[in-house]
């Protein structure tokens, strides 16, 4: 079984739409998570930190729950701009290494 | 945000040959650094830990003896992929911590930040 899943998509939406990205992770002693970003042929750049009571920044909001061991990520307003790979990250509990998703892909359409 | 760079940012050699990828972190201290290695469509697999002055830690699979990694200073990690095959050809990122917040419990603190990555490409 794999650490981290995640839906790879593509989600194909057009501008303005809502969208929302699932992951599950299996290790229910995980830390810390995060969401990352990456572009086409480019690094992952960290999108947001996920805090247990759930946060926000802007068009993005992002839930962690611990009881199910899923983390989600809510784009709201899709920008052309936000078309990328969605990368879903988790923490080991001694905060030693990262384990990735396999990324869910967005194309926003205009 | 941190930044950590990574040199060459492309690189095409001959099969057989060894190839060395440079890794900096350029306004903090990194007492770790992590070695990933992304194949097309597919996401970033860990392949080691580096840590200064000490050993690294190879993930299952990863060939030590191919895969030499030193981590000489708290700024400078190095993976050196020996004898390059053409199945060696691949995206190499390299992340590192602050050592001054690594470990902190709140989430956000145990951010890695990301080099811009190496194409390898293997003739």
């Amino acid at each position: 079984r794999k650490e981290v899943e995640q839906d790879p998509g593509p989600f194909n939406v057009p501008e303005g739409a809502t969208v929302a990205f699932n992951c599950t992770y299996s290790n229910s002693a995980s830390q810390s998570f995060f969401w990352y970003r990456q572009d086409c042929r480019k690094e992952p750049k960290l999108l947001m930190s996920v805090y247990s009571s759930g946060n926000e920044d802007g068009r993005f909001t992002a839930q962690l729950n611990r009881a199910s061991q899923y983390i989600s990520l809510l784009i709201r307003d899709s920008k052309l701009s936000d078309s990328a790979t969605y990368l879903c990250v988790v923490d080991t509990y001694n905060f030693n290494k990262f384990y990735f998703g396999s990324g869910t892909k967005l194309n926003v359409k205009p | 945000g941190a930044v950590v760079s990574q040199h060459p940012s492309r690189v095409i050699c001959k099969s057989g040959t060894s190839v060395k990828i440079e890794c900096r972190s350029l306004d903090f201290q990194a007492t770790t650094m992590f070695w990933y290695r992304q194949f097309p469509k597919q996401s970033l697999m860990l392949m080691a830990t580096s840590n200064e002055g000490s050993k690294a830690t190879y993930e299952q699979g990863v060939e030590k003896d191919k895969f030499l990694i030193n981590h000489a200073s708290l700024t400078l990690s190095t993976l050196t992929v020996t004898s390059a095959h053409p199945e060696d050809s691949s995206f190499y990122i390299c992340s590192a911590r602050d050592v001054l917040t690594s470990g902190h419990p709140k989430s956000s603190y145990n951010e890695q930040f990301f080099g811009p990555g190496t194409r390898l490409t293997v003739l």
